[in-house]
């Protein structure tokens, strides 16, 4: 089947620290890799997103690499800020479906 | 633009009582999800909507009616509300991508339900 593993939090880190969180993933085929944060008292937004492999996404500082060889998806930023302080979900839909899945969610602090 | 919507946007029932929660979208979106949010858990789907018209279940689908009403709108319905389904509910609609499958999520401000 389909699933998502997202590394537990909190993760808590310093501004202007290096940040990765680590997502890998289980499904069929080739299937389009997202990434999504959630601000307190919020829906998820889009944070950036990869339909094939080796493709990158990245938006707003943030970056992440499609790698089919490891079933891999990690977030990555050089220097967080405090604003990014969130929760991070990784998500897959599967190549061929109209469904998606969603990791459990890495809350990410970051303090002045 | 006001993107999705759901109303409530905080209800408290009792084991029993039933209520449907309410979503629309203005974007012209075909497919529309509706999930639920549990700590630790991540996010559930429930039931998706491909289209107008359609409907099928999700991951966790026991407990719940859909129905998708018009384009702009997919509702999910409580019949008889359990403590297990306090929760926080998101609806989402996703537009197409170059791959002619649902690509980018638009999610909802979310409606926070206790069961009592």
């Amino acid at each position: 089947g389909n699933s998502v593993t997202q590394m537990e939090g909190p993760v808590t880190l310093s501004e202007e620290a290096f940040l990765t969180i680590n997502c890998t993933y289980t499904a069929t085929g080739y299937p389009s890799l997202f990434w999504y944060v959630q601000y307190p008292g919020e829906g998820l937004q889009l944070l950036l997103k990869a339909t094939k492999a080796d493709d990158k996404g990245s938006n707003k500082g943030f970056e992440a690499t499609y790698r089919k060889e490891t079933t891999s998806f990690h977030l990555e930023k050089g220097s967080v800020q405090v604003s990014d302080s969130a929760v991070y979900f990784c998500a897959l839909r599967s190549e061929n479906f109209n469904k998606f899945y969603f990791g459990s969610g890495t809350k990410l602090n970051v303090k002045p | 633009n006001a993107g999705v919507t759901q109303t409530p946007k905080f209800q408290v029932l009792k084991t029993g009582q039933s209520m449907t929660l309410q979503c629309a979208q203005d974007m012209n979106h075909n497919s529309m999800y509706w999930y639920r949010q549990d700590p630790g858990m991540g996010l559930r789907l429930i039931y998706y909507s491909a289209s107008e018209g359609t409907t099928d279940k999700g991951e966790v689908p026991n407990g719940y009616n859909v129905s998708r009403l018009n384009k702009r709108e997919f509702s999910l319905r409580l019949e008889s509300a359990a403590p297990s389904q306090t929760s926080v509910y998101f609806c989402a609609s996703s537009e197409y991508g170059g791959t002619g499958l649902p690509d980018t999520q638009y999610f909802g401000p979310g409606t926070r339900l206790t069961v009592l």
